[in-house]
């Protein structure tokens, strides 16, 4: 089945401790994208990825960082997480210029 | 930076009625368009996606596009208690040097009143 997996579905830290949300596609799509959602701000682009070895900043890039090591997977790091990134986020891939496949979503909360 | 502009609602239509959502972008060279649906807690799903200025059908949904206008909108025919959701706009935006950046509006809250 195609997809696109994303862990952990839930998530509860503390700040400062570094934390890591695997994102991984089965789909050989060379687009990723990670988004983040809060309400009245709609989706915010953190970072995309074109292929391997490619990674661009979104709208939203602070706080986070990124790899594509692999095609299949784009993990999503925050280093030094604080209470303002407590959020809803996205996984999501796709082949040029088609439609978004999206991850389940991670909830995150940082205390 | 690139926008996508939606009213956030929520926009409120009876069963059976007309459901019409509306959405701006600030990138006259954007070629790509696309509408979802989202459930509360769920993620987004494509409705339809739409290339070329005019109209595209699909069953009751009508996206229509105008790239001199720089809008896009959504038509929802005989709309459902199920068809409430937020309508999520998106938009394709070219970075030069193969690269592309879709941006989604902030998104517009439908009910569907029985």
């Amino acid at each position: 089945e195609a997809q696109v997996t994303q862990n952990p579905r839930y998530l509860i830290t503390v700040t400062g401790k570094k934390l890591t949300v695997t994102c991984s596609q089965n789909m050989n799509h060379e687009y990723m994208s990670w988004y983040r959602q809060d309400p009245g701000l709609g989706l915010r682009q953190i970072y995309y990825s074109m292929n391997v070895e490619v990674t661009d900043k979104g709208d939203v890039p602070e706080g986070y960082k990124v790899s594509r090591k692999e095609k299949r997977n784009f993990p999503l790091i925050l280093e030094s997480p604080s209470p303002n990134q407590t959020s809803l986020y996205f996984c999501a891939s796709s082949s040029y210029n088609e439609k978004l496949f999206f991850g389940s979503g991670t909830q995150l909360s940082v205390l | 930076q690139k926008e996508v502009e939606q009213n956030s609602g929520p926009l409120s239509v009876p069963e059976g009625a007309i459901a019409s959502l509306n959405c701006t972008y600030s990138d006259r060279v954007s070629q790509s368009f696309f509408w979802y649906r989202q459930y509360s807690g769920k993620s987004p799903e494509l409705i339809m996606s739409i290339y070329s200025n005019g109209d595209k059908e699909d069953g009751r949904f009508t996206a229509q596009l105008n790239k001199a206008s720089q809008y896009v909108s959504l038509l929802i025919r005989d709309s459902q208690p199920s068809d409430s959701a937020t309508y999520l706009c998106a938009v394709m935006f070219y970075s030069g040097a193969g690269s592309y950046q879709l941006t989604f509006g902030k998104g517009t809250k439908l009910s569907v009143i029985p």
